[in-house]
Parts: structure tokens; C-alpha cells; sequence
């Protein structure tokens, strides 16, 4: 059983606009959620990080909202740019080194 | 070199094949990891490596077996794998093990079992 689901596995958005990408999660015990990024014929990479004692945290134009009663987390791109077309994974992990990935997003952003 | 590498980006094998997938990070890091990623499936862990220390095996077959001569350096061996093993293989490293470190990943290596 997934613990952590991102129900839509692409989204479309035009450039200049806003990209919302939601992800669920079921165990409690998360209290670490990280945002990834990945390119065709590259590894993932980190983009933003969320501790569960917060409920936002902003990078420039990314902003990662949690929702601990609701076990969800979004991350919202400001605008959004045709750079950002990518699969984005959804991460939860704890106090130790298990991270538990989503099966991703993948974001087209359209000029 | 910086990062996270990974040799080779592909390979393709036979069943009765051994072949060896290789990982070298260059930030100094501690703990290194092996990843697999199925098509239309999450990334799953396999191997967690701790100063040179296995400290994870996710219920892998026997016919994936890690080493980590250094703290820079993991291999993947293979021998005799199947079909449905084809996949994308990813390393990781992160500067600990514990606490909330995201890891940083290689390219990846695909594999084909044919």
C-alpha cells in the first residue's frame, strides 16, 4: 500500500501561471517531506524541504504547504516557467535515513 | 568531477551475464544508497551503506550484491538476473545517515535484461 500518493500524474499550466502539485500521505509518523525534481536521463534532485513543526516554507518561486490534520502537502511554483517541466516526486522521511518516494507528477509547462 | 556520478548510463545484459554497476560521489559524503525504479513504480530502496558499513538490505535477492570498499565509492554486482529486473538503478549519497538529510542523487544507470 502507497504511504505516499500523488493522485495526478501530469499536469498541464501555461507559463506566467501557477503549478499546484498535491501529494497524500498515510503514516503519522512522517515528519520530514521533501520535494524532488527530476529531468529525462538524470537523477532526481532536491528542490524544497518542509518540517513537519511548519506549515510553509518558500524558496523563491517555490512554496511547499503542509497540512498535518489533513496529511497533505502541496508545492506551488510562482510563475511558472517552461524550465520547470519535469516529474516531480513527493518524499516523506523521519528521523532516519528512509525516504519513501510518490510515483510523481510530471509537470509540462507550455510557452 | 563533482556530485554524484554513475558508470555506465546503460547496459544491457543477458541473463547469464555478471556485470558490475559503479557509483562514486565526490561531497565528502558518509552514507551512500542503491535505488531501483520500475516503470510506473516508486523508487524502492535496496542498500544502505554507513562509513563503509552495510546497514539496510530491503529484501533483495541474492542476485544483487552491493560493495563499498570506501565512503566515496559503491558497486552494484549483478549476476544472473531476471527479465523483470530491467530498470533504472539510482545512487544516492547524503552527509549522515541519520537526522533530516535529503540525499543526493547519479544520472542513473538503465538496464536491460534480456
Amino acid at each position: 500500500d502507497q504511504q505516499v500518493k500523488q493522485n495526478s500524474p501530469s499536469l498541464s499550466v501555461q507559463e506566467g501561471r501557477i503549478s499546484i502539485l498535491n501529494c497524500d500521505y498515510t503514516n503519522s509518523m512522517f515528519d520530514y517531506f521533501l520535494w524532488y525534481k527530476k529531468y529525462p536521463a538524470e537523477g532526481p534532485t532536491f528542490l524544497i524541504s518542509i518540517s513537519s513543526i511548519k506549515d510553509k516554507n518558500e524558496d523563491g518561486r517555490f512554496t511547499v504547504f503542509l497540512n498535518k490534520s489533513a496529511k497533505h502537502l502541496s508545492l506551488h511554483i510562482v510563475p511558472s516557467q517552461p524550465g520547470d517541466s519535469a516529474v516531480y516526486f513527493c518524499v516523506s522521511g523521519g528521523s532516519n535515513y528512509k525516504l519513501t518516494f510518490g510515483k510523481g507528477t510530471l509537470l509540462t509547462v507550455n510557452p | 568531477e563533482t556530485g554524484v556520478t554513475q558508470t555506465p548510463r546503460h547496459l544491457v545484459m543477458g541473463m547469464t551475464n555478471k556485470k558490475s554497476l559503479k557509483c562514486e560521489q565526490h561531497l565528502g559524503h558518509n552514507a551512500m544508497y542503491w535505488y531501483k525504479q520500475s516503470a510506473k513504480k516508486p523508487l524502492e530502496l535496496m542498500f544502505v551503506y554507513s562509513l563503509e558499513e552495510r546497514v539496510e538490505n530491503n529484501s533483495v535477492p541474492s542476485r544483487f550484491s552491493p560493495e563499498c570498499p570506501n565512503s566515496s565509492h559503491l558497486f552494484l554486482h549483478l549476476h544472473t538476473l531476471q527479465p523483470e529486473d530491467s530498470a533504472l538503478y539510482l545512487c544516492a549519497s547524503s552527509p549522515l545517515l541519520t537526522g533530516a538529510y535529503e540525499q543526493y542523487f547519479g544520472p542513473g544507470t538503465r538496464l536491460t535484461v534480456t
